[in-house]
């Protein structure tokens, strides 16, 4: 199946410092999620990316569609404890209906 | 709104039983997706719908079956349970002009 390789794998940072990960894939997609699972919860939808080079916010967060569409980005910015969580990209393509997702980036917020 | 409903939240399987996790959703949403999550890793997807009647096989469907006869039901079958089966399924669903898939809370099963 479409791997999705997400990094870093884990981050310990400190509560104000700014966060960045990042998704990459073999294959083009044409639209990007970013989603976030809190523990013993669904994943729940933060950022869709629909075009290449796309740079949109959600509050702290920022998240870019790369211009290879092989990639994204995702950056929050004064991290609190709430942030903590686990953040995952998810990929589609046009000629598909299903979401290839990445294998997350589990955040901790050190208060 | 209810959103995506699933049930039941928490099951323990012997090997060799069947079950039927339910996933409903409220929103009128045409496609329905099951995903399983295993520790640590990401989300897999099992079978998917695009419509009422029409079912597909994701990356790991062996060992499950789904059925939709209604927009808004989307039950996922296990006949044979494993202990490969234990893991986190979540049911999703979403509109097809965009926008991201709605998850469902997770069904965590495991089979001993």
């Amino acid at each position: 199946g479409q791997q999705l390789n997400q990094s870093p794998q884990s981050m310990f940072i400190q509560e104000g410092e700014d966060v960045s990960m990042n998704c990459t894939s073999s294959s083009i997609f044409n639209t990007w999620l970013w989603y976030k699972q809190d523990p013993g919860e669904g994943p729940v939808l933060l950022i869709a990316l629909y075009k290449a080079g796309e740079l949109t916010s959600n509050g702290r967060l920022t998240a870019q569609f790369g211009i290879t569409r092989k990639d994204s980005f995702l950056n929050i910015s004064a991290s609190i404890p709430s942030d903590v969580g686990i953040y995952f990209c998810a990929g589609l393509r046009d000629t598909g209906n299903q979401f290839y997702f990445g294998t997350g980036t589990s955040l901790t917020v050190i208060p | 709104n209810a959103g995506v409903t699933q049930t039941p939240k928490f099951r323990i399987l012997k090997i060799g039983q069947s079950m039927t996790l339910q996933c409903t959703q409220d929103m009128n949403h045409n496609y329905m997706y099951w995903y399983r999550q295993d520790p640590g890793m990401g989300l897999k997807l099992i079978y998917y719908s695009v419509g009422a009647g029409i079912t597909d096989k994701g990356e790991v469907p062996n060992g499950y079956n789904v059925s939709r006869s209604t927009t808004e039901d989307f039950p996922l079958r296990l006949e044979l349970a494993a202990p490969s089966q234990t893991s986190v399924y979540f049911c999703a669903s979403r509109l097809p002009q965009g926008l991201g898939a709605f998850f469902g809370q997770g069904t965590r099963l495991t089979v001993v």
